[in-house]
């Protein structure tokens, strides 16, 4: 079955600082791999997606990722925070099954908060 | 704005009753996927429909109860609640069965009381 794993709980950052966040996977294949974010009351709000090709993927909002196999890694990436980016952020897998009628099943990690300090 | 519309936004009920979560899809999805958001558990996938059939079911109790109705809109039924039922409720949605990006909707708090 796949995993995710995000290490880092909470992050502080300052406004303008960059951004890492961590993310890990486990699964068999070659995975789809998610981000998204959820401010606070709201629903998930895709970032990004990588399906195949080219490793480093941009999003919305100046966030990239990058996708490395060999570390089994998709880390979240932005140049310059600024304080409406204060939110959760969780990475996912996408993983699908193909025995009976099919299905496709997305699997989170826990989540890392990040904090902007202004 | 996702385009997936979820009612009520927020349900309060007691122990032992019985409430219906609904989901409208964005136009064109086929698929419709809940899940639920606890503190201790994290957001954990409860069920796929896809165009009026089940496809996959994760951690869903035997409590709880899905359907997606042919205008492609699904109904979450969870009954005999429970104080650790409390949590958000998410439905979700994509153009086919596999592959795609999910799309999800603002949510509604269950609060059990």
């Amino acid at each position: 079955a796949q995993s995710v794993t995000q290490p880092d709980i909470h992050i502080t950052v300052s406004e303008g600082a960059s951004l890492e966040l961590r993310c890990n996977y486990s699964y068999g294949a070659t995975p789809y791999l998610f981000w998204y974010v959820q401010s606070p009351g709201q629903g998930l709000q895709l970032l990004l997606k990588y399906f195949s090709g080219d490793t480093l993927v941009q999003g919305i909002k100046g966030f990239e990722a990058e996708f490395k196999r060999s570390q089994s890694s998709f880390n979240l990436r932005k140049p310059s925070v600024h304080w409406s980016d204060a939110a959760e952020y969780f990475c996912a897998v996408g993983a699908v099954e193909y025995s009976g009628a099919g299905s496709y099943q997305l699997t989170f990690g826990k989540g890392t908060k990040l904090s902007v300090i202004p | 704005d996702s385009g997936v519309t979820q009612t009520p936004k927020h349900l309060i009920t007691a122990t032992g009753q019985r409430v219906t979560l609904r989901c409208s899809p964005r136009s064109g999805d086929l698929s419709v996927y809940w899940y639920q958001q606890s503190l201790d558990q994290g957001l954990q996938f409860l069920i796929q429909y896809y165009n009026g059939e089940e496809r996959a079911k994760g951690n869903i109790l035997e409590r709880f109860s899905a359907q997606q109705f042919p205008d492609l809109h699904s109904e979450l039924n969870l009954s005999s609640l429970e104080l650790g039922d409390s949590a958000l409720y998410f439905c979700a949605s994509s153009v086919g069965t596999a592959n795609y990006e999910q799309y999800f909707g603002p949510g509604t708090r269950l609060t059990v009381t």
